[in-house]
């Protein structure tokens, strides 16, 4: 079975543009979770999605985060506009009945 | 409040020598605990969880509810068990989050 999928591997850009980052989830897996690490802190929840709907999202910091799951398949997070803070490594994983994530290989995001 | 504490952010041993990496957690009720890793390039999984207490790639963790510890065990390190080792906790329920610490980098010196 294919797992995660995450693109962009590497995102860099200036304060103030938006990205987009995805997730593809492993086929079949209704939860889908969004986490961040920032440097030199830990990693931290961001949402939770059971197919299409917003389980959790405690953890978003801020409005500037978009998090979206049409159809239950793959989840964009949308960061807009972006600030330096915002720079870490997201990471997606998902689990199909709420045990046993399996992770992306995670999206680096820069802020310059 | 809910928190994970790795209190080591790098440990370097030596091959052959015993590892022990340090977690200890604060939760109100009942938490399940896991290891997770991330070697160089690769991505973050599991290694091992305390309740099917099993040893992974000779690694163990006993759970220890009256000092809230996790702490993570090897006796002989080897140099590919350099990586990134985080310590987490999370509720029963399949709603239940995943909480991380801040992680430690273990490396082994030859």
């Amino acid at each position: 079975e294919a797992g995660v999928t995450q693109f962009p591997s590497h995102s860099v850009i200036e304060k103030g543009q938006t990205v987009t980052l995805r997730c593809d989830p492993i086929s079949g897996h209704d939860n889908l979770y969004w986490y961040r690490r920032v440097m030199g802190k830990e990693i931290k929840f961001l949402l939770h999605f059971v197919k299409e709907s917003k389980q959790d999202e405690s953890g978003m910091p801020n409005n500037r985060f978009l998090a979206e799951r049409t159809g239950g398949t793959y989840s964009t997070l949308k960061v807009q506009p972006a600030e330096l803070e915002d720079s870490g490594v997201y990471f997606c994983a998902s689990s199909r009945n709420g045990y046993g994530y399996t992770f992306g290989s995670g999206t680096r995001l820069t802020v310059v | 409040a809910q928190r994970v504490t790795q209190p080591e952010k790098l440990l370097s041993v030596f091959k052959g020598a015993p590892v022990e990496l340090k977690c200890n957690y604060s939760y109100s009720g009942s938490p399940e605990l896991f290891w997770y890793v991330q070697y160089s390039r690769q991505r973050l999984q599991l290694l091992l969880r305390h309740i099917s207490r099993e040893s992974i790639k000779g690694f163990t963790a006993d759970l220890n509810k009256g000092e809230t510890s996790f702490h993570l065990k090897k006796p002989f390190a080897q140099e590919e068990d350099s990586a990134m080792y985080y310590c987490a906790l999370s509720g029963k329920s399949r709603d239940d989050k995943i909480i991380f610490g801040k992680g430690t980098r273990l490396h082994i010196l030859p």
